[in-house]
This record gives C-alpha cells, sequence and structure tokens, in this order.
C-alpha cells in the first residue's frame, strides 16, 4: 500500500556498517511491525510495536535494534551489519480496531557483502 | 511457540488447472489469514477465516477453515496467469502479532 512507506528500497553495505531502515505511515494506524524475508523461510517478526512507548521482541530480534520515533514511523537498525543479514525487509502496519490485517510497505532489499 | 506448516513449497501448473495450498497447525488457531505476495512486491491481505467450517469465496479462490480450526486451505479454479505468486497463511498468536506460514510459490504456465 503506497500509504506505508518504506526508504531505502534497496542497499548495499559492507559487514560492520551501522544500517538503519525507516518506515512511515499515513493509515493511522497504531501498530507497526519489522519483518525480514528470506527465501523458502516465509516472513520472520523481529520487532513490533503496539504505540510509541510500547515496543516488543519478535522471533529473530537478536542483532537488531529498533526506535518507534513517533505514531508514524518506525525504524529499524542493525547495529553492526554481518553477510546474514542480507534479506527482504518489509515494515507492515495494523489497526487495533481490526481483526490484526496487516498492511505492507514495499520493502528494502539490503544487502551485506 | 505455535507455528504453521504450509505446503507444498512450490507448485507449477498449466494455465487453466486448479491449485490447492494446505496450512496446519498442532494446535487450535483462533483465526487464519491469507496474503498473496506477486513477485517483487510485498503481501497483500486477502482474507481472514475466523469460525470452525469456515468457507469463503473471493471470484476464482476459495478458503476454508477445518472444523477442528486446525488446518486451512485455499484453493484456485482455473488458475490464470495473474494467480501467480507465493501465497502465505497467517495466524494470530495470544500477543496479537501474526505468525506466518513459509508460504506456496504458484507459477503457472502459460
Amino acid at each position: 500500500d503506497a500509504d506505508v512507506t518504506q526508504t531505502p528500497r534497496n542497499r548495499i553495505t559492507k559487514t560492520g556498517k551501522r544500517i538503519m531502515l525507516e518506515c512511515s505511515q499515513t493509515k493511522g494506524h497504531d501498530r507497526m511491525y519489522w519483518y525480514r524475508q528470506d527465501p523458502g523461510l516465509g516472513l520472520r517478526l523481529i520487532y513490533y510495536s503496539f504505540d510509541v512507548k510500547d515496543i516488543n521482541k519478535g522471533e529473530i530480534s537478536d542483532g537488531y535494534s529498533v526506535s518507534r520515533q513517533a505514531q508514524a514511523k518506525f525504524s529499524l537498525s542493525l547495529e553492526s551489519a554481518i553477510p546474514n543479514q542480507t534479506a527482504l525487509y518489509f515494515c507492515a502496519t495494523s489497526d487495533r480496531q481490526s481483526t490484526d490485517t496487516q498492511y505492507f510497505g514495499p520493502g528494502t532489499r539490503l544487502t551485506v557483502l | 511457540g505455535q507455528q504453521v506448516m504450509q505446503i507444498p513449497q512450490y507448485q507449477h501448473v498449466q494455465e487453466g488447472e486448479d491449485f490447492t495450498t494446505y496450512c496446519n497447525s498442532s494446535t487450535t488457531l483462533s483465526n487464519i489469514q491469507w496474503y498473496k505476495q506477486r513477485p517483487g512486491g510485498h503481501p497483500v491481505f486477502l482474507i481472514q477465516l475466523v469460525k470452525s467450517g469456515e468457507v469463503k469465496k473471493q471470484k476464482r479462490l476459495t478458503f476454508q477453515f477445518g472444523e477442528a480450526k486446525k488446518n486451512s486451505s485455499l484453493h484456485i479454479t482455473a488458475t490464470q496467469t495473474t494467480d501467480v505468486g507465493t501465497y502465505f497463511c497467517a495466524f494470530s498468536g495470544s500477543a496479537r502479532q501474526l505468525t506466518f506460514g513459509s508460504g506456496t510459490q504458484l507459477t503457472v504456465l502459460p
């Protein structure tokens, strides 16, 4: 959905570099999520946030950190990137009033050399 | 934690043939959602099933939730090239986040 944007869309970096992926949404949703997608493994949850002051670890949070700067913004950081963090990263949002339906951004393809 | 197994991982069909993907859980699910991801795209919500034995249809797509709420299926009748993509099931856990299956990648041969 165009209401959920991610920057950058593609990034190539080197091992040990700090990387930040950003997500913004205009849907007015309070809940935001970060997933990573690897071939054959589906989507795995990294972190999620139910509001600005509520941040939770997901299934694979090691090596990642997040910041919820505002209701509309949720950023994902890799403090020291490593090659096995090469993946497609998706941000998603949902509304607490809905049935957990998630709306995904276009994704960021990250390559760590 | 709870997980779902999705099969098959890959499916190639001739255009016009039917296609089915299955999601199976060892535990009872509160609900099941289905998403479609086109090649190079992002997952897009298709439908949610909540009730035991529920069946919902969207044109050529039929979604079912098992009586025991431990399995679900997505069936596409007479596939078209526009059906190409990866289909994911997902369910809500107690912490209100989604857990996704590994997906079924559908290729439709013209």
